[in-house]
């Protein structure tokens, strides 16, 4: 149970295009939806907080205008990546939780590699 | 902010048990400790969660002292399989939030 699925696992483009990245919840209801960034070698940043059906929160120095988050259901979340430039290359990760009690724990999507050229 | 402090790397062998502890002073009274590992180019796996105490499942157990300001996963006799970093993460509490701390490399040896 508490499968998350995320998709594509992998994109190539080219500078100046728009990515979306879907982050699903297979067999659950997601209260809340967490993105994340990671570079090589490196931990995890939470980028952003999605609740279903209002704004997201972002987190300190992470551009909204840039990273589109858009959570329209319980069970589906996406991350936009608005002209991406080489330096938004990086690997994307999404979780969700049921509920918002500190005693649920996160279920993480297998992250799609985002390599813009 | 709960914050985490982790050996950056641990090296072992095969079958012997792993210890890895985790240091969290800030930690909340509602918080909870997470751990969970992960594989190059994949999403972090749930390993064990707890509030104090013990907590023992099929994989691994977490032990948590009163004061709540550590906690420690140990992995009973490793295979290289287990080869992966390892984060503890605490709750935000009220706040719904999660940091990452750096994690620990743990590599196992033949």
């Amino acid at each position: 149970g508490a499968v998350v699925s995320q998709h594509p696992s992998w994109v190539i483009c080219k500078s100046g295009t728009s990515v979306k990245i879907e982050c699903r919840s297979l067999d659950f209801q997601a209260t809340t939806m967490f993105w994340y960034r990671q570079f090589p070698k490196q931990s995890l940043m939470l980028m952003a907080t999605s609740n279903e059906g209002s704004k997201a929160t972002y987190e300190q120095g992470v551009e909204k205008d840039k990273f589109l988050i858009n959570h329209a259901s319980l069970t589906l979340s996406t991350l936009t990546v608005t002209s991406a430039h080489p330096e938004d290359s990086s690997f994307y990760i999404c979780s969700a939780r049921i509920g918002t009690g500190s005693f649920q724990p996160q279920h993480f999507g297998d992250g799609t590699r985002l390599s813009i050229l | 902010l709960a914050k985490t402090t982790q050996p950056i790397s641990m090296d072992s062998y095969e079958g012997q048990e792993v210890n890895i502890t985790c240091s969290h002073n800030n930690i909340a009274t509602n918080d909870y400790i997470t751990w969970y590992q992960q594989f190059p180019s994949q999403g972090p796996r749930f390993i064990i969660q707890g509030y104090k105490t013990k907590v023992t499942n099929e994989v691994a157990s977490l032990f948590i002292p009163a004061d709540r300001k550590s906690s420690t996963l140990s992995l009973p006799r490793v295979s290289l399989s287990d080869t992966a970093v390892y984060y503890c993460l605490v709750g935000e509490g009220n706040f719904n939030k999660f940091y990452f701390g750096s994690g620990t490399k743990l590599n196992v040896k033949p």
